[in-house]
């Protein structure tokens, strides 16, 4: 039930494409879902987030759709950049940092 | 600001030995955990403080202790290192809890 998944494993997409990771929960208690951003041989980076509440956040060329009643929530990626080619995770929290869960991650590879 | 700095980059342990993963935060953050990150599996918790004198057990705390005597620092503790604790560990700290920011990580390799 703490389990968080995620799809796909590997993702190529062309420079100006759309690049769009999945997440599903089983914890209906979990209420933030943040997205995090890796960089080979560095820490993972905040991205965006979202709370249950709402259904869309979008920041920049980043957004996350969240549908409460299928536990699933989606990471787009507008206009994909060569920049953007990097490890991405999905992750799901409650009670504020006692129950933190990570997706497996998903490798995106932006081709020029 | 530093952020969240960790040492060392990189060490290499034999089976039995013990030694102490260093963090410190100057962010003034309460909230700080440890996580490891595997291949093909994400980052798991082992261990967090939600303030000083504070601490409690996550995923996968087995082999690892903790400590928070101060705001700024918490230190993971190997006791008894295992080829299992071959990994990269990453300390976060966070204001509330829920946005964690992350440190660059020290690679271990227990031989």
């Amino acid at each position: 039930q703490q389990q968080v998944k995620q799809s796909p494993q590997s993702l190529i997409v062309q420079k100006g494409g759309i690049s769009i990771i999945n997440c599903a929960y089983e914890n209906t208690a979990f209420d933030y879902f943040p997205w995090y951003q890796q960089f080979p041989g560095k820490g993972p980076a905040l991205l965006i987030a979202i709370r249950p509440d709402v259904s869309e956040k979008k920041e920049g060329r980043f957004t996350i759709s969240f549908n409460k009643s299928a536990k699933q929530f989606s990471l787009h990626i507008m206009d994909s950049q060569p920049g953007d080619s990097a490890t991405y995770f999905c992750a799901a929290n409650q009670n504020y940092g006692q129950n933190f869960v990570f997706g497996p991650g998903t490798r995106l590879s932006v081709l020029p | 600001n530093a952020g969240v700095t960790q040492t060392p980059k990189f060490q290499v342990l034999k089976t039995g030995q013990s030694m102490t993963l260093q963090c410190a935060q100057d962010m003034n953050h309460e909230y700080m955990s440890w996580y490891r990150q595997d291949p093909g599996m994400g980052l798991r918790l082992i261990h967090y403080s939600v303030g000083a004198g504070i601490t409690d057990q996550g995923e996968v705390p087995n082999g690892y202790n903790v400590s928070r005597s101060t705001t700024e620092d918490f230190p993971l503790r190997l006791l008894s290192a295992a080829p299992s604790q071959t990994s990269v560990y990453f300390c976060a700290s966070s204001p509330t809890g829920h946005e964690q920011y992350f440190g660059p990580g020290t690679r271990l390799t227990v031989t």
